[in-house]
């Protein structure tokens, strides 16, 4: 079985501030994991994945996460927000030789204050 | 990355109507799709899994009779909501993954729909 937990329903920042949307898996394998960008209306952006080798994963928009095999996490991160970066943020998960159907967490809310 | 096209993005019908959904897959084939369903402020809910050339899979508790899919073409997946009530209201999204390698998936822009 394979779970995602987004224990933020939602996360404030301000503008120029560092943001960080957290997120913890389960999986019974070695896991796919992915972020992705909902806004209003829309269907869902991807931003970035992690799969294998370097743990720190740039994507786009200057999104960057951090995979923590021990802590089975993959917090996504961001330098300096803007006020664009608002949205909802989706992560995924895949148990890699398991199931091709990627588990969605529930979603935090970005809200980014000017 | 791959483009997943949905058609429409919005539609307004009356209720005991059906209303038809495409998702197309722009640049690449895509032997699988799904179709998600979203309440407000909520999480994507899997509603089936559409296989080319085959019944798709339903989740449990998803009416196979009213949420009809068809996936006739590599590229091309329609669900149709028959006999829509109001209740059906949602927005639906569909998604593809490319195949040979690919991992991530795909989303359509979704499509609102509203019965009145």
């Amino acid at each position: 079985a394979q779970s995602v937990a987004q224990p933020e329903d939602q996360v404030n920042v301000a503008e120029g501030n560092p943001l960080t949307v957290k997120c913890t898996y389960s999986v019974s394998g070695n896991p796919y994991l992915f972020w992705y960008v909902q806004y209003p209306n829309r269907g869902l952006q991807f931003l970035l994945k992690y799969i294998t080798g370097d743990n720190l994963v740039k994507g786009s928009y200057g999104f960057e996460a951090e995979f923590n095999k021990s802590q089975t996490s993959f917090h996504l991160k961001k330098p300096s927000a803007l006020v664009s970066d608002s949205a909802l943020y989706f992560c995924a998960v895949r148990d890699f030789g398991g199931s091709y159907i990627p588990t969605f967490g529930r979603g935090t809310s970005l809200i980014v204050h000017p | 990355g791959a483009v997943v096209s949905q058609h429409p993005s919005w539609v307004i019908c009356k209720s005991g109507t059906s209303v038809k959904i495409e998702c197309r897959s722009l640049d690449f084939q895509a032997t699988t799709m799904f179709w998600y369903r979203q309440f407000p402020k909520q999480s994507l809910m899997l509603m089936a899994t559409s296989n080319e050339g085959s019944k798709a899979t339903y989740e449990q508790g998803v009416e196979k009779d009213k949420f009809l899919i068809n996936h006739a073409s590599l590229t091309l997946s329609t669900l149709t909501v028959t006999s829509a009530h109001p209740e059906d209201s949602s927005f639906y999204i569909c998604s593809a993954t490319p195949g040979s390698g690919g991992t991530e998936a795909f989303f359509g822009q979704g499509t609102r729909l509203t019965v009145v």
